[in-house]
């Protein structure tokens, strides 16, 4: 079938940390890829997205890169900020309806 | 305007209630969708508008749930007898054509 899996959280690091948040997919075809982030009490705000086989999506220090062979789309920042405290969803795109993974929470330690 | 806007941001109803939740896309956006995240989970898909056609409500989970888009452009989202598991953060998204969402801050109906 067609879903979106990502690790799950709270994952907790202090600033500066190195960040990897796994996210891997199914999908018949090559779908669209994007990755989005949700502040408290606010919508889904896109964060990066890649539309094909090796595309690396980039924004803000965050990267991810669009890997066929393994299915994934893994979220990676090299030095996280506490102010990157927040909720982060991968989601795969299809003709035009999304799935969305249920989220990874990122709690950044001063 | 210059993103989606929704309201109202937190509505609470009665079980048995009928709500109405209002999304104002993107000036222009042809496409417009409506997810509900319920906590600590996904958005999952309710329905998706091109123009005032609604071309896909497969994600509407009863016949409770009642979307349009009558003039191309405000949607409003209708709830029959809401129930407590109902109760989540309604999300309305708009896009030039398909793909490239922009999300509103949501509703969040607490049903009691």
């Amino acid at each position: 079938g067609n879903s979106v899996t990502q690790m799950e959280g709270p994952v907790t690091l202090s600033e500066e940390a190195f960040l990897t948040i796994n996210c891997t997919y199914t999908a018949t075809g090559y779908p669209s890829l994007f990755w989005y982030v949700q502040y408290p009490g606010e919508g889904l705000q896109l964060l990066l997205k890649a539309t094909k086989a090796d595309d690396k999506g980039s924004n803000k220090g965050f990267e991810a890169t669009y890997r066929k062979e393994t299915t994934s789309f893994h979220l990676e920042k090299g030095s996280v900020q506490v102010s990157d405290s927040a909720v982060y969803f991968c989601a795969r795109g299809g003709t035009y309806k999304y799935i969305f993974g249920t989220g990874t929470r990122l709690k950044v330690l001063a | 305007g210059a993103g989606v806007s929704q309201s109202p941001r937190y509505k609470v109803a009665k079980r048995g209630q009928d709500v109405a939740l209002r999304c104002d896309p993107i000036s222009g956006h042809v496409s417009l969708f409506w997810y509900q995240q319920a906590l600590g989970q996904g958005p999952e898909f309710l329905t998706y508008f091109q123009n005032e056609a609604q071309l896909d409500k497969s994600g509407l989970p009863s016949d409770r749930f009642f979307a349009e888009r009558p003039e191309g452009s405000v949607s409003t989202l209708k709830i029959q007898r809401t129930q407590q598991e109902d109760s989540a953060v309604y999300l309305c998204a708009s896009s030039e054509r398909t793909g490239g969402y922009t999300f509103g801050s949501g509703t969040r109906l607490t049903v009691v």
